[in-house]
C-alpha cells in the first residue's frame, strides 16, 4: 500500500530564517505531487504541483521554492520567513492527472 | 476561479440529514470532496468525473451535474462522526490536473 511522510510534524522558526519541508511517497512510482497551504481557520491553497522529476508548476508568486529531485520526493523550501508564511503545510499525490489525491500528516509551521 | 461552497457552516443533531453545494464558474470535469477535521490532513471521500454521476460511501453520497457545473454532498442520518470542514476540489479543463479547492463547510454533529 501506497504511504506519504512529511517532516517536521511542527516548526518554529523566525522570521528571515530558512526553511525546508520535505515529503516522501512509498509503495507507487512517478506519483503527481502536490504542496498546499492552509491559513488557520481557511481553505487550502495549491503552492506548487509536479508530474515528473525536476518538473514543478508554481501557482502563487511567493518566496517559496520546491524542488523534486528524486521520484518520490518533494521538497519545500524557503530563503527567507516571512510572518505571513505561518500554515499548516500538507503535501499531497496522485497516481494520475484527474485521479484523486491523497494527504500527508502535515507540518505546522509558526514563523514568530 | 475558486469554486464556492454553500452552506459555509451547518449544526445538525445525529440522524439528520445535510446537503452542501459546491458551484463553480468553470466548466468541470472533476469533482473531489474532502473531510478534513480539526487538525488533521484532509481525507479523500469521493471522485466525481463525469457529469450526472453518482456515488455513494455509506451514508454519504454525492452527485455532479456537469451542466449546471456544480456537485452536492449528501450526508443522510448524520453521525458524530461526519463532523468536520468539508471541502470540494474542482478540476477544469483549462487548469491541467490542478485541484481548486473551495473555502469549506464546517459541519458540526451535536447528540
Amino acid at each position: 500500500s501506497q504511504t506519504i511522510h512529511q517532516w517536521p510534524a511542527t516548526l518554529v522558526q523566525p522570521v528571515g530564517s530558512p526553511l525546508s519541508l520535505e515529503c516522501t511517497v512509498e509503495g507507487t512510482s512517478n506519483p503527481n505531487l502536490y504542496w498546499y497551504r492552509q491559513a488557520a481557520g481557511r481553505g487550502l491553497q495549491l503552492l506548487f504541483y509536479s508530474v515528473g522529476i525536476g518538473q514543478i508548476s508554481s501557482e502563487v508568486p511567493q518566496n517559496l521554492s520546491a524542488s523534486r529531485p528524486q521520484d518520490r520526493q518533494f521538497i519545500l523550501s524557503s530563503k527567507k520567513l516571512l510572518l505571513s508564511d505561518s500554515g499548516f503545510y500538507l503535501c499531497a499525490w496522485s497516481v494520475a492527472t484527474r485521479s484523486e489525491q491523497y494527504f500527508g500528516p502535515g507540518t505546522r509551521l509558526t514563523v514568530t | 476561479q475558486q469554486p464556492v461552497q454553500s452552506p459555509q457552516a451547518v449544526i445538525l443533531r445525529e440522524g439528520e440529514d445535510a446537503v452542501i453545494n459546491c458551484s463553480s464558474s468553470k466548466a468541470l470535469y472533476s469533482v473531489h470532496w474532502y473531510r478534513q477535521k480539526h487538525g488533521e490532513a484532509p481525507v479523500f471521500l469521493m471522485i466525481l468525473l463525469k457529469g450526472g454521476e453518482q456515488k455513494g460511501h455509506e451514508k454519504i453520497s454525492a452527485s455532479f451535474n456537469e451542466k449546471k457545473q456544480q456537485s452536492s454532498l449528501y450526508l443522510t442520518a448524520s453521525q458524530l462522526s461526519y463532523s468536520g470542514t468539508y471541502f470540494c476540489g474542482t478540476g477544469n479543463y483549462n487548469q491541467g490536473g490542478k485541484l481548486i479547492f473551495g473555502q469549506g463547510t464546517e459541519l458540526s454533529v451535536k447528540p
